[in-house]
């Protein structure tokens, strides 16, 4: 069946440093990819999305980039902050329309001073 | 301007009762969809409401229904509860169409509930 998943369980770094969050998904109909922020006890957060006729995306301080020769999504974080700690979900859409979205298990990002 | 909002924040029932958990939708959108997560895990789909009836519906028993009212707010009601069905039970809404860069489904906070 489709499905989302997140290559890392956990990533640590730095204050300061840049950050990359990598999700693979296996279904090419995949038109729609959102990445998430979710931090304790609170709902997800819109970050950035991508659609599937493009290759990347730039925020502020955040760059998704889609590869979908080989299905990957990553998201970068430039100068990531403790602000930034929370763990990440990417999540696709299948249709057009948008419904359902398919959600991976999620990055823990961890920031240090 | 409201963003989606959940009520009640904490639950906790015991196995075999039902429950009903309550979304408004962010101002402005008029499509409502609810996700299960499971501890540790990313959010599920459970079904999506527009103009008052179900659009689409995942992996979920029976059990689950829902219901979205003329001012587009929602419920979930979830009947003869199971232990596995503690879990954060979020609401997310959307304007219903082509999903427009940066227009995207907005989560509430969430219910947190507990079966014992």
């Amino acid at each position: 069946g489709e499905s989302v998943g997140l290559h890392l369980p956990t990533l640590s770094v730095q204050e300061g440093d840049n950050s990359i969050i990598n999700c693979a998904y296996s279904n090419s109909a995949s038109d729609y990819f959102i990445w998430y922020k979710q931090e304790s006890g609170k709902g997800p957060q819109f970050i950035i999305d991508i659609r599937s006729n493009m290759d990347k995306r730039q925020g502020q301080r955040v760059t998704v980039l889609l590869n979908k020769t080989v299905k990957h999504l990553s998201l970068q974080i430039a100068a990531t902050q403790p602000g930034d700690s929370a763990v990440y979900f990417c999540a696709e859409n299948f249709l057009q329309v948008l419904d359902k979205l398919i959600f991976g298990t999620g990055t823990r990002l961890q920031v240090f001073p | 301007d409201a963003g989606v909002t959940q009520s009640p924040t904490h639950l906790i029932k015991t196995r075999g009762q039902q429950v009903t958990l309550r979304c408004s939708p962010k101002s402005g959108h008029d499509t409502v969809s609810w996700y299960q997560q499971a501890l540790g895990q990313g959010p599920q789909f459970i079904f999506q409401y527009y103009e008052e009836e179900e659009r689409q519906r995942g992996n979920f028993p029976d059990r689950f229904s829902g219901h979205q009212f003329p001012n587009y707010s929602s419920e979930l009601n979830v009947n003869a509860l199971l232990l596995g069905d503690s879990a954060l039970y979020l609401c997310a809404s959307n304007c219903w169409g082509l999903a427009v860069s940066g227009d995207t489904q907005y989560f509430g906070p969430g219910t947190r509930l507990t079966v014992l």
